[in-house]
C-alpha cells in the first residue's frame, strides 16, 4: 500500500518561498512507472496541476505553465522523498497543496497542507 | 475556469440513478482516458473510477463511468447518503503537458 506524508509550515509570507515535503511508503521515488506529482486546490481555482517529477533511466520534470517561472519539484532518492518550492508567493497562492504518485491515473494523494500566505 | 466542464451540483434521491458529465476538449477527453475522483469534506480526492470505466479495489459496482469522444461521464446508481461529495473528472491533457481537472459537482442526497 503506497502512503505519502506531506510536511511543511502551514503560513509563508508574501513574497517568501513556500517549500513542502512529501515522504513516500510503499513505493520509490526512482520507479520507473510512476511520476510524483504537486497539486494544489483552493475555491477560486478548484484542483490546479503544479508539476511533476519522474525517473526513466534520467530524471523529468514537467511543469505548469501558471507558475513555471516560480516552480522547483527536487526527487531526494536518500530519502526516498520529492519537494516542491514555489517562489515569490502572493495570497494568491494560499492553497491546500497534495502530492501525489500517478501510473496512468493519479491513484494515491498524500493528506494535503494548508498553506496561507499572509501578506 | 476549468479546462473540463462539469456541471456544479447535482441531486438525487436515496435509491435514484444519477449521472455527472464532464466535458473537454481532443486535447484531453478525446485523446486520452478519463478518471473520476470523489472528495469528502476535509479529505483528499479518493480515485473512484480510472481509464474511463475501469473501477480500483474496493469501489462499489454502483459506480460506473463512460466516455464518449470528448464527454464523458460517472454515473452512480443505487444512490446512498454517504454517496454525498464532491466529484471531479481529471485526464492528461497532450497540449498543455500536464493534469487538468474539472471544476467538480457537488452531489447532494436528498
Amino acid at each position: 500500500q503506497v502512503q505519502l506524508q506531506q510536511s511543511g509550515p502551514g503560513l509563508v509570507k508574501a513574497s517568501q518561498t513556500l517549500s513542502l515535503t512529501c515522504a513516500i511508503s510503499g513505493d520509490s521515488v526512482s520507479s520507473n512507472n510512476a511520476a510524483w506529482n504537486w497539486i494544489r486546490q483552493s475555491p477560486s481555482r478548484g484542483l490546479e496541476w503544479l508539476g511533476r517529477t519522474y525517473y526513466r533511466s534520467k530524471w523529468y520534470n514537467h511543469y505548469a505553465i501558471s507558475v513555471k517561472s516560480r516552480i522547483t519539484i527536487n526527487p531526494d532518492t536518500s530519502k526516498n522523498q520529492f519537494s516542491l518550492q514555489l517562489n515569490s508567493v502572493t495570497p494568491g497562492d494560499t492553497a491546500v497543496y497534495y502530492c501525489a504518485r500517478s501510473v496512468g491515473s493519479i491513484d494515491y494523494w498524500g493528506q494535503g497542507t494548508l498553506v496561507t500566505v499572509s501578506s | 475556469q476549468s479546462v473540463l466542464t462539469q456541471p456544479p451540483s447535482a441531486s438525487g434521491t436515496p435509491g435514484q440513478r444519477v449521472p455527472i458529465s464532464c466535458s473537454g476538449s481532443s486535447s484531453n477527453v478525446g485523446s486520452d482516458t478519463v478518471n473520476w475522483y470523489q472528495q469528502l469534506p476535509g479529505t483528499a480526492p479518493k480515485l473512484l473510477i480510472y481509464s474511463n470505466n475501469q473501477r480500483p479495489s474496493g469501489v462499489p459496482d454502483r459506480f460506473s463511468g463512460s466516455k464518449s469522444g470528448t464527454s464523458a461521464s460517472l454515473a452512480i446508481s443505487g444512490l446512498q447518503s454517504e454517496d454525498e461529495a464532491d466529484y471531479y473528472c481529471a485526464v492528461w491533457d497532450g497540449s498543455l503537458n500536464g493534469w487538468v481537472f474539472g471544476g467538480g459537482t457537488k452531489l447532494t442526497v436528498l
